[in-house]
Order: C-alpha cells, then structure tokens, then sequence
C-alpha cells in the first residue's frame, strides 16, 4: 500500500497546457484500468475529473484529460484558467479491494 | 440533491474511542460501495476503508487495521467509522465518499468531512 508517485508542484500560465505524472507500479497503475483523478480547493470536497484512466463525469470540462502508459498515469489541463489552481490527487485500485492515492500535485496558475 | 454528511469528529486523547458517521441522501444508499478517505493537517489524501453495498466485505488500509472499523446501516442510509486506539497521526479531516466502481477508488461523491484531533 504505498502511495502513488506525483510532483510536489506544476504551474503554468493562462492558456498553457500542463500534464501531471502519477507514478506506480505493476501492483496497481500497470494492472487495472482504474486510475481517477481529484481537484481539491482547500476547504471544500474534492471533486472526481476523470475516472477509470480516461472518462469525463458529465459536467467536467473538455480541458481535463487522462492517459495511462504502463505504470504511469497523467492528467493533462488544457488551456489552463484561473479556477484550475487546486490541488490534484490521482489514485488507483491497488488489487484486493483496496485504493491508493497519490501525495498530491499543487498546480498554480501564473 | 445528491448528499453525504459526516459528523462524530471532536478531540480525544491518545488511545481513545470516536464513532465517525456519515449520512447519506438524494440516492439509493444500499446500491454503492462506500469509503472512508481522511487528509491530515498539511499533508495529502489518504484511503482509509471501504464497505461493500451488503456489508459483508471490508478493506482497510495497513496503519488502521485492527483498529479502525467500518459498518454500515442500509435501511437508515448511515455509514460508520469506529475509531479505536487512537494515535497523533490519526489526526485528520476524515471524509466519506461513494464508489462508483464496486470499491475501486471512482469517488463521485464526496462529504465536507468532520475533524479529528487526536491530542493529550
């Protein structure tokens, strides 16, 4: 059960593209297509932006994308705004009924 | 409208007891797997349990097992967390969510979370 690999920070400017890394291992990432992704304003609940690797909940923005490459999943943010400032988590089944989360990602839009 | 709502959180001294409950409504409770996430001070999020749509089956993470129990009651939409043993690291903004994908993290629906200070 040991967390998913993520940057301490990303940052960007507005209009930019950035892509977030979440590093894991064939015990999780590598072995299941279920890979979600988390925005979290500080004081508020984080919010599902993309779930099992690449799909959208209705209501998230086109702007949000997921990929999966072996071990590795990534979310990227295009054309980056102002409210995309958040935290992001990224998380994993991790076999037996269990989940992983990643240590978090501050993205800061300059 | 779709809603979870914890409560229970409150400071209590190392190797105490809480009781964390988390009331859910707006959908069809018994249908979804549930789970427990908590975020200590400053640092990030962590998976803490999850509970099968019967209650029959429950998964913790290592540092809780043993200590920390999850139940649930379908028929008041109520998910529990038992809280026993309690450490300083256990100090954290502990949440509920709801599992879209049978306990495999698709977390669509999330509480505010209540606060836990585990402190002499």
């Amino acid at each position: 059960q040991s967390a998913l690999t993520q940057p301490a920070s990303v940052s960007g400017s507005p209009g930019q593209s950035i892509t977030i890394s979440c590093g894991g291992t064939t015990n999780d990432i590598g072995s299941y297509n279920f890979v979600s992704w988390y925005q979290h304003h500080p004081g508020k609940a984080p919010k599902l932006m993309i779930y099992e690797v690449t799909k959208r909940p209705s209501g998230v923005s086109y702007r949000f994308s997921g990929s999966k490459s072996d071990n590795t999943a990534s979310l990227t943010i295009s054309g980056l705004q102002t409210e995309d400032e958040a935290d992001y988590y990224c998380c994993a089944y991790a076999g037996g009924s269990t989940v992983v989360f990643g240590g978090g990602t501050k993205l800061t839009v300059l | 409208e779709v809603q979870l709502v914890e409560s229970g959180g409150g400071l209590v001294q190392p190797g105490g007891s809480l009781r964390l409950s988390c009331a859910a409504s707006g959908f069809t409770f018994r249908t979804y797997w549930m789970t427990w996430v908590r975020q200590a001070p400053g640092k990030g999020l962590e998976w803490v349990a999850n509970i099968k749509r019967d209650g029959s089956e429950n998964y913790y993470v290592d540092s809780v097992k043993g200590r920390f129990t999850i139940s649930r009651d379908n028929a008041k939409n109520l998910l529990y967390l038992q809280m026993n043993t309690l450490r300083a690291e256990d100090t954290a903004l502990y949440y509920c969510a709801r599992d879209e994908d049978w306990g495999m993290g698709t977390l669509s629906i999330w509480g505010q979370g209540t606060m836990v200070t585990v402190s002499s």
